[in-house]
């Protein structure tokens, strides 16, 4: 099993649309959650932290739940410029490194 | 403020050969991680270094290795290359009290023929 996964769509949704991705992840001990958005062929660059509260930033809402071990990402009135893939990413306990998911494309259309 | 640098943007090797890639970090950074990133997957953790030492390593042979000079800048060397190595290289940079926070550069795409 993957330590981080996520369903790699693609999600294909209409301009202004609303689109929710998860991403579980499979080590209890995760302490620091975070989306990271990533274009073709260029680097992944920091969305957003995610929060144990859940939080928002603009059309960005991330939520997590520790007990299910599942974390989420809602993109309100979709945009042609939020195409991209959206990358899941925890960090463990006591550990250096980021493990990313596979990442979920999201393709908005006009 | 210069972001995260690597060198260089491409390159192709032939199965057997070894490669250097470098990475300078974004100013004030001491940091750097490296990750493979293959096609349609997400990055994997290589190593990080701080201080020139090895801190962590991830699931890699050792025929990937690395070294951080005093400027904290770089490098990522892969020797015997396999077709399987072929992948985007990125580099990330932070600051020890906040590994939270990593910055990307714009990544070494390697292809191995």
């Amino acid at each position: 099993r993957k330590e981080v996964e996520q369903d790699p769509g693609p999600f294909n949704v209409p301009e202004g649309a609303t689109v929710a991705f998860n991403c579980t992840y499979s080590n209890s001990a995760s302490q620091s959650f975070f989306w990271y958005r990533q274009d073709c062929r260029k680097e992944p660059k920091l969305l957003m932290s995610v929060y144990s509260s859940g939080n928002e930033d603009g059309r960005f809402t991330a939520q997590l739940n520790r007990a299910s071990q599942y974390i989420s990402l809602l993109i309100r009135d979709s945009k042609l410029s939020d195409s991209a893939t959206y990358l899941c990413v925890v960090r463990d306990t006591g550990r250096r490194a980021l493990t990313f998911g596979s990442g979920t494309r999201l393709q908005v259309q006009p | 403020d210069a972001g995260v640098t690597q060198s260089p943007t491409h390159l192709i090797k032939t199965r057997g050969q070894q490669v250097t890639l470098r990475c300078s970090p974004k100013s004030g950074h001491d940091t750097v991680s490296w990750y493979q990133q293959a096609l349609g997957q997400g990055p994997q953790f290589i190593f990080q270094y701080y201080e020139e030492e090895e801190r962590q390593r991830g699931n890699f042979p050792d025929r990937f290795s690395g070294h951080q000079f005093p400027n904290y800048s770089s490098e990522l060397n892969v020797n015997a290359l396999l077709l399987g190595d072929s992948a985007l290289y990125l580099c990330a940079s932070s600051l020890q009290r906040n590994p939270y926070e990593q910055y990307f550069g714009p990544g070494t795409r390697l292809t191995v023929t």
